[in-house]
């Protein structure tokens, strides 16, 4: 068990809706990290935050977002949904903004229809 | 340019025989080298990790990597593989940015 906790683990919804992804990071961890896995683009880089502030991005879509709370959970919102958006979301957390390992959610997994 | 390359798409190897993944990275920088494991189904686990101490590296499992600056590699290797080491694996290069590079991933196929 990573510590690192996603919700909900299934998504299924219909093109054109917006969905919440939800990502609470392994206790102590300042910095949250989302992904995007398909089959077809593998593993990419979406956003990283760090103790709320944006860090970097990566090849993030303007249909998405993101946050980082206060209390450190992270939100990715997903809006005007298309088939292609089906993916695994995966969150990572670490303890430092650079050079310390990734600690990875079991992912959501979304199915736009 | 920052890059990775894992030179084999999928692999695959008798149960009980060595595994070798491998991984060229590009950088400008000395990097920090990763490699994570994927379960099906699952999310990402860090295998192991080098950050400019000693060249091998071991980490979870009975897997173990070497960093060889000359050769810009970071192969994953085990001895004995298991049937429970089916997976995709992915080689990481952190240059000294905040991003980290992914490489496309390897799957490892055991036959039993």
């Amino acid at each position: 068990d990573s510590g690192v906790t996603q919700t909900p683990k299934h998504l299924i919804t219909a093109t054109g809706q917006r969905v919440t992804l939800r990502c609470s990071p392994r206790s102590g961890d300042l910095s949250v990290y989302w992904y995007q896995q398909s089959l077809d683009q593998g593993l990419q880089f979406l956003i990283q935050y760090y103790n709320g502030e944006e860090r970097a991005k990566g090849n993030i879509l303007e249909r998405f977002s993101a946050q980082q709370f206060p209390d450190l959970h992270s939100e990715l919102n997903l809006s005007s949904l298309e088939l292609g958006d089906s993916a695994l979301y995966f969150c990572a957390s670490s303890v430092a903004e650079n050079n310390s390992p990734l600690h990875f959610g079991n992912g959501t997994r979304l199915t736009v229809t | 340019a920052q890059s990775v390359t894992q030179l084999d798409s999928h692999v695959s190897v008798s149960e009980g025989t060595p595994v070798l993944l491998r991984c060229n990275y590009s950088s400008s920088y000395s990097p920090s080298l990763f490699w994570y494991v994927q379960h099906p189904n699952k999310g990402l686990q860090l295998l192991l990790k080098y950050t400019s101490a000693a060249t091998l590296v071991k980490g979870i499992n009975g897997f173990e990597a070497e960093f060889k600056k000359s050769e810009t590699s970071f192969h994953l290797t085990k001895p004995s593989a298991h049937m429970s080491d089916a997976a995709e694996y992915f080689c990481v290069v952190r240059p000294s940015n905040y991003q980290l590079i992914w490489g496309a991933g390897t799957k490892l196929i055991i036959k039993p």
